[in-house]
């Protein structure tokens, strides 16, 4: 099983601050590396694809990058509606997800 | 727009088997495009992903759940379900419906999931 380790596990930011998730594998996964929103209450929501792909409709504050075993999710000039948690998830092997970063808005 | 909804008991008792469906909707469950799955989230905890399924029957399972799972689909009736034996408290949580995209074409597991059930929480209590 290909392991996923999110840091910081929380963060509690304030707005217009930049906020940089990283997510590492316990083995390569290329580019199969995909991050989600998760708001309370609310089912996931794909942010960016493929480590770096963004999805259409999803504010261009939030970036990826990385590849192979280190990947980051960037929010730039953070909103309090960002708020939430956020999780990244690989599809290399069998699917499995990090365990999230909590977002919290000061 | 490719919806999902999941559908089944919001309490179980320890030692029983849970079944839930998930009705497909705005597409076909037979779309070449699309796998189908079933992830869950203990209340406060991260997501585990349990199983997929291709409308054709191919499947796949968490190695953990796997002895305690099934996964199987009904085109007939745009269905997908998840049978989970031998309940403990352990398996309370969210239970979502997904499904994760396919690359017919080029017969690539794409994987990542754009499309999510609201999900349905299942305690597991006697």
């Amino acid at each position: 099983e290909i392991v996923l380790t999110q840091s910081p596990e929380f963060l509690s930011v304030t707005p217009n601050e930049k906020v940089t998730i990283t997510c590492r594998a316990s083995q390569s996964v290329g580019s199969s590396l995909h991050w989600y929103q998760q708001k309370p209450g609310q089912s996931p929501k794909l942010l960016i694809k493929y480590g770096t792909q963004s999805l259409s409709g999803v504010p261009s504050r939030f970036s990826g990058s990385g590849s192979g075993t280190d990947f980051t999710l960037t929010i730039n000039s953070l909103e309090v509606e960002d708020a939430a948690t956020y999780f990244c998830h690989q599809t290399s092997g069998l699917h499995t997800f990090g365990q999230g970063t909590r977002l919290e808005i000061k | 727009q490719l919806q999902l909804q999941e559908s089944g008991p919001g309490l179980v008792k320890p030692s029983e088997t849970l079944s839930l469906t998930c009705t497909v909707s705005g597409g076909s469950i037979r779309s070449s495009n699309n796998y189908w799955a079933w992830v869950r989230q203990p209340p406060g905890k991260g997501l585990q992903w349990i199983a997929t399924i291709y409308y054709s029957g191919t499947t796949y399972y968490n190695p953990s759940l796997e002895s305690r799972v099934t996964i199987s689909v009904d085109t007939s009736k745009n269905q997908f379900s998840l049978r989970l034996r031998s309940l403990t408290a352990a398996d309370t949580a969210v239970y979502y419906c997904a499904s994760p995209k396919y690359d017919f074409w080029s017969n690539y597991y794409l994987g990542y999931i754009e499309n999510w059930g609201q999900g349905t929480l299942v305690t597991v209590s006697s």
